[in-house]
């Protein structure tokens, strides 16, 4: 399984966007990116996926560079309530998915 | 609302009582996994059920067993604790573990036990 490579803490402030970003110079065809955040005392919450193109839902964006090498988790407009450990995954086809050590997302007022 | 839930959300046993965590949803999925979450740590996973077949990871210590009597109900035991065995076990399900980037492939995530051992 290709490996991700996280910051492990980055800040925001609040009503600012926030950019996480995740390295993942392995990535094979078949593997898709996944993005979850788990917020304290919770389980992990999905976010977004996506394979080669750049995906957008109500929670987030995320950017895929043309060589999949990288990509960027996108929260537009942090709120408090956004404070979490956000975790990039590479997952194979018909794999499961294995959890890095993500980045602690702290927004601040 | 579907969900997932774990019972009971904080459990203490004892080094070396056998010990039974368990793990409902009401989202009829076929796949259900379980993960261990040690302090300051990501989720690592221990083993999944794709309906009945049963996937052990191979580095799961043979003190771990699993359970699925049915679609809705998932067991994790633990045969006989140690210290280290002290974590937050997670429970996740997903329609379809097997369709990487299918929708359905998002896993859904209980809010865990917190197992003490003493």
């Amino acid at each position: 399984d290709a490996k991700t490579t996280q910051p492990p803490s980055m800040d925001c402030a609040e009503g600012r966007a926030a950019n996480l970003p995740c390295n993942h110079s392995t990535i094979s065809g078949n593997e898709y990116v996944y993005w979850y955040r788990q917020i304290h005392s919770q389980g992990p919450q999905y976010i977004i996926h996506g394979l080669k193109n750049n995906e957008t839902n109500e929670m987030a964006s995320l950017i895929i560079t043309e060589d999949r090498k990288s990509s960027t988790l996108i929260l537009p407009h942090a709120t408090l309530r956004d404070t979490a450990v956000y975790y990039c995954i590479v997952r194979p086809y018909g794999g499961t998915m294995r959890f890095g050590a993500g980045t602690r997302l702290t927004v601040k007022p | 609302d579907a969900m997932v839930i774990q019972n009971p959300r904080y459990q203490v046993t004892q080094f070396g009582k056998p010990v039974t965590l368990s793990c409902s949803q009401t989202l009829n999925h076929n796949v259900m996994y379980w993960y261990q979450q040690k302090s300051s740590q990501a989720p690592k996973l221990l083993f999944h059920y794709y309906d009945k077949d049963f996937n052990n990871e191979a580095d799961t210590p043979d003190n771990f067993q699993s359970r699925r009597p049915n679609t809705s109900f998932c067991f994790l035991d633990i045969r006989s604790p140690g210290l280290g065995d002290a974590a937050m076990y997670l429970c996740a399900t997903s329609r379809d573990g097997y369709l990487a980037g299918d929708p359905y492939n998002e896993q859904f995530f209980g809010p865990g036990t917190r197992l003490t051992v003493l």
